[in-house]
């Protein structure tokens, strides 16, 4: 079965950086794009940041441009979220979900299908 | 970027009863929508894309509608694990975007 697993979440010190892990398992990954999602506590959800299945083309919400950095390494069925200076607002839980495809008269339509439990980042000194 | 407004924000209904919300996009979309079902502490769970196909496993009384701006999500007959959080997203142009969310209540 599907299965996305993100890791490490922890506390970080305002400016600090973190990288967060999704592993994927029971989908052929390399033919999928990966999502981040976050939200903050008690808020609704945010768009982070997306990688195609063969990591050619990436794209950022403003709010972390410069600043995270998605990657993928297809042998490992992984996917990285690499964060450099956090602020409190970078406070959240992240989840990383797979980007399914359903094709009606021949046009490609694109939702999250498959979500993992999310990991808890905290930015706070 | 595209934003999306939701509304209502919050929602209280009764078991059995027939509830809309609507999404509606700052600029046309298509129908390039999905919906998702949040319950607390739990991640997203997808309903509807395309605006009005349901994804499998969804119960048949959630439908969806709409095309361009304008968007609604339905629930016929609101069973008790239906109360939970939904969420509208775009997804015709990346940034990507969701709605602020309709938190459903029981009344």
């Amino acid at each position: 079965q599907v299965q996305l697993v993100e890791s490490g979440g922890g506390v970080v010190q305002p400016g600090g950086s973190l990288r967060l892990s999704c592993a994927a398992s029971g989908f052929t990954f390399n033919t999928y794009a990966i999502h981040w999602v976050r939200q903050a506590p008690g808020k609704g959800l945010e768009w982070v940041t997306a990688i195609w299945s063969d990591g050619n083309e990436k794209h950022y919400a403003e709010s972390v441009k410069d600043r995270f950095t998605i990657s993928r390494d297809n042998s490992k069925n992984m996917v990285y979220l690499q964060m450099k200076s956090l602020t409190v607002e970078d406070t959240a839980v992240y989840f990383c979900a797979r980007e399914g495809v359903d094709y009606q008269d021949g046009i490609g339509f694109y939702y999250e299908d498959y979500w993992g439990q999310g990991t808890l980042v905290i930015v706070s000194s | 970027d595209i934003q999306l407004t939701q509304s209502p924000s919050f929602l209280s209904a009764s078991l059995g009863d027939r509830v809309s919300i609507t999404c509606r996009a700052s600029q046309g979309i298509d129908n390039f929508l999905a919906w998702y079902q949040q319950k607390p502490g739990k991640a997203p769970r997808l309903l509807i894309y395309a605006a009005s196909t349901l994804q499998g496993g969804v119960p048949s009384r959630f439908s969806g509608s709409g095309s361009g701006t304008e968007f609604t999500l339905t629930i016929n007959s609101l069973q008790p694990e239906d109360f939970a959080t939904y969420y509208c997203q775009q997804l015709n142009t990346y940034p990507r975007a969701f709605g602020q969310g309709t938190k459903l209540e029981i009344k």
